[in-house]
């Protein structure tokens, strides 16, 4: 079975600059989530999906972040424009519908972004 | 609002040694889950271990345990027979309102 995939495993960009993100989750997973870690930190959510509507954003930047996943499959995640503090890894992850506490969640190998 | 703490940065232990990973964790939701996660250097997270706030007894995984105290509010990662592929930062994370809450980690080095 294939994992959850990612491009671009890494991005360098200047501040003020626009970048992209892309996730491919794991075939049949509703949810998927983009994660925000910096260095030294945990993950700390950004948005989830459940299927193609959002479930919650609460902590997503929406000045400058956007996130959407239109077919309910595959997921982009932009930042426009880019600050210095942006600068961390983004990962995604996705997991099976659950109405329960058990929800392990799948993460791909994350992208790597530097703000200079 | 949830809270993991994780007050070991850093840890190192000899292989085939067991080591002990603590969490401390603060909710006020009555049901919750807790997690634990490996992440080498490559980057990916890998789930480990599940404990139920309402499961009796202790989870197991292989080498892996998780030592939970309700009352103290702790959940914490027993890995017995250290190897050297155990080496990584190892995150506790708790599910409540359908969200997962990450620590800060621990960096854990196994020695020869």
């Amino acid at each position: 079975e294939a994992g959850v995939a990612q491009s671009p495993r890494y991005k360098i960009i200047e501040k003020r600059q626009s970048v992209a993100f892309w996730c491919n989750p794991i075939s049949g997973h509703a949810t998927l989530y983009w994660y925000q870690q910096i260095l030294g930190q945990g993950p700390k959510l950004l948005i989830q999906f459940q299927n193609n509507g959002v479930v919650d954003d609460s902590q997503l930047p929406k000045d400058r972040f956007s996130a959407e996943r239109l077919k309910g499959v595959d997921s982009t995640l932009k930042i426009q424009p880019a600050k210095l503090e942006d600068s961390a890894v983004y990962l995604c992850a996705s997991s099976l519908p659950t109405s329960g506490l058990y929800n392990e969640q799948f993460f791909g190998p994350g992208t790597r972004l530097t703000v200079l | 609002a949830q809270k993991i703490t994780q007050t070991q940065p850093g840890m190192f232990v000899q292989e085939k040694e067991a080591v002990t990973l603590d969490c401390t964790y603060d909710t006020s939701d009555p049901s919750y889950g807790l997690f634990w996660y490996k992440q080498p250097s490559s980057g990916e997270m890998i789930f480990l271990i599940y404990q139920g706030s309402y499961d009796q007894q202790n989870a197991t995984e292989g080498r892996y345990s998780l030592n939970f105290q309700k009352a103290r509010k702790s959940a914490n990662l027993v890995i017995s027979a250290s190897q050297l592929g155990d080496s990584a930062m190892y995150f506790c994370a708790m599910m409540g309102g359908n969200k997962l809450t990450f620590g800060t980690g621990t960096q854990l080095k196994v020695e020869l």
